[in-house]
């Protein structure tokens, strides 16, 4: 149980281009999904967490207007990488939360296996 | 959240059981531990969690020291797709925006 997936698991576009990520929660129904960006030989660091039906919350110094995050349903949240450039490379990880019925065990985190853009 | 130290990287031999240390001394009342790895190009994974007391899944065993200021989460029997970076985490848990700050995390090497 408590699979994520997404697709596309690797895209290379055009500089200037937008690209559209999705992240779908396979097995279970995630109120709570998150964005995290990755470069090489560095950790995950969090963009943004997105509850369904409301706007996404960006953590300092993550463009809101340039990644696009919308989170339409308990299953489904995308990321769109709007007017990419070569330094938006990057390998983008999603995350989701059961958050149902209390206790620790229902708050984990369980990952996609990630996105890898490459802007040229 | 608390944060956590720990050895940047270790070697372990196939078969034997790899021991990994987190130091977490300024972790509180209500922040739980979380044990997560990633594989090389591929999104982390989810090994395990605990509060205070011992947990043991079909992955690994965590054993929180009696202050809780550190942890060990122990791979039973480590085989060479253990190999992976390991990362400790502690958050609070209770709302499911809380967030997971990732660290460096120890890369563990397996060795036939």
């Amino acid at each position: 149980g408590a699979v994520v997936s997404q697709h596309p698991s690797r895209v290379i576009c055009k500089s200037g281009t937008s690209v559209k990520i999705e992240c779908r929660s396979l097995d279970f129904q995630a109120t709570t999904m998150f964005w995290y960006r990755q470069f090489p030989k560095q950790s995950l660091m969090l963009m943004a967490t997105s509850n369904e039906g409301s706007k996404a919350t960006y953590e300092q110094g993550v463009e809101k207007d340039k990644f696009l995050i919308n989170h339409a349903s308990l299953t489904l949240s995308t990321l769109t990488v709007t007017s990419a450039h070569p330094e938006d490379s990057s390998f983008y990880i999603c995350s989701a939360s059961v958050g149902l019925g209390g206790g620790a065990g229902s708050d984990t985190q369980y990952f996609g296996p990630g996105t890898r853009l490459t802007v040229l | 959240d608390a944060k956590t130290t720990q050895p940047p990287s270790m070697d372990c031999a196939e078969g034997r059981a790899a021991n990994l240390p987190c130091n977490h001394s300024t972790i509180s009342g209500n922040e739980y531990v979380y044990w997560y790895r990633q594989i090389h190009s591929q999104g982390p994974q989810y090994i395990i969690h605990g509060l205070k007391n011992n947990e043991t899944n079909e992955m690994a065993s965590l054993i929180i020291t009696e202050d809780r200021k550190s942890s060990t989460l122990i791979l039973p029997h480590a085989t060479l797709r253990d190999t992976a970076v390991y990362y400790c985490i502690v958050r609070v848990v209770g709302a499911a925006g809380n967030k997971l700050t990732f660290g460096g995390g120890t890369r563990v090497l397996v060795k036939p």
